[in-house]
């Protein structure tokens, strides 16, 4: 079955705890992105590869890391997290950078306290 | 500014109605248009996908349109059903460096 696989599903962590939330793809999809998702604010690009070793930043990418060492896999990584990355956060993919369906993970809530 | 709004935010409607949602765009440089389904809780169902050279696309009681020029697109639901009650998201992939910026939503809710 093709799918984007995002793990955990639910976290919570404390203020300035290292945390790596993972995301696959099994479409061997070339384009990958991060969002998150605030009440009253929708879905925002945090991140986005093109391919392998090809990242660039989204509208948010403060307190982010991500890094593209393989196809299928696109991990997001908060080196020290903060109570305002609380949030809901998507993993998605599609075949090429233009013009091809996206497709979402189930999304990974984290909570900062 | 690349923006995206969708009006209303909130929706409600009789089943069995004919609805349309809005989706407005800040720049006519785009890839393409997605629309998207959210269940609360849930992640993002693609519905339907239009590319920036295409007019419309259709998929069962769901249409939706692209004007560039204007910057907007709708998406039509035709005879709906209280299974259609969802937020409804829009995604604009501008061109160039590929960003994706996505519309706030409008939540609909069919009343049977």
């Amino acid at each position: 079955e093709a799918q984007v696989t995002q793990n955990p599903r639910y976290l919570i962590t404390v203020t300035g705890k290292k945390l790596t939330v993972t995301c696959s793809q099994n479409m061997n999809h070339e384009y990958m992105s991060w969002y998150r998702q605030d009440p009253g604010l929708g879905l925002r690009q945090i991140y986005y590869s093109m391919n392998v070793e090809v990242t660039d930043k989204g509208d948010v990418p403060e307190g982010y890391k991500v890094s593209r060492k393989e196809k299928r896999n696109f991990p997001l990584i908060l080196e020290s997290p903060s109570p305002n990355q609380t949030s809901l956060y998507f993993c998605a993919s599609r075949i090429s950078g233009d013009g091809t369906e996206a497709f979402f993970g189930q999304g990974t809530r984290l909570t900062v306290v | 500014k690349q923006e995206v709004t969708q009006i209303p935010a909130a929706l409600s409607v009789p089943e069995g109605e004919n609805l349309v949602l809005n989706c407005s765009f800040t720049d006519s440089a785009i890839y393409n248009l997605q629309w998207f389904r959210q269940d609360p809780g849930k992640g993002l169902t693609s519905l339907l996908l239009i590319q920036s050279s295409q007019r419309e696309q259709t998929s069962g009681r769901l249409n939706a349109s692209l004007d560039k020029s204007s910057g907007r697109s709708t998406l039509y639901i035709a005879a709906s059903q209280p299974g259609d009650s969802a937020t409804y998201l829009c995604a604009v992939v501008w061109g160039g460096y590929q960003k994706v910026t996505f519309g706030t939503g409008t939540k609909l809710q069919v009343i049977p």
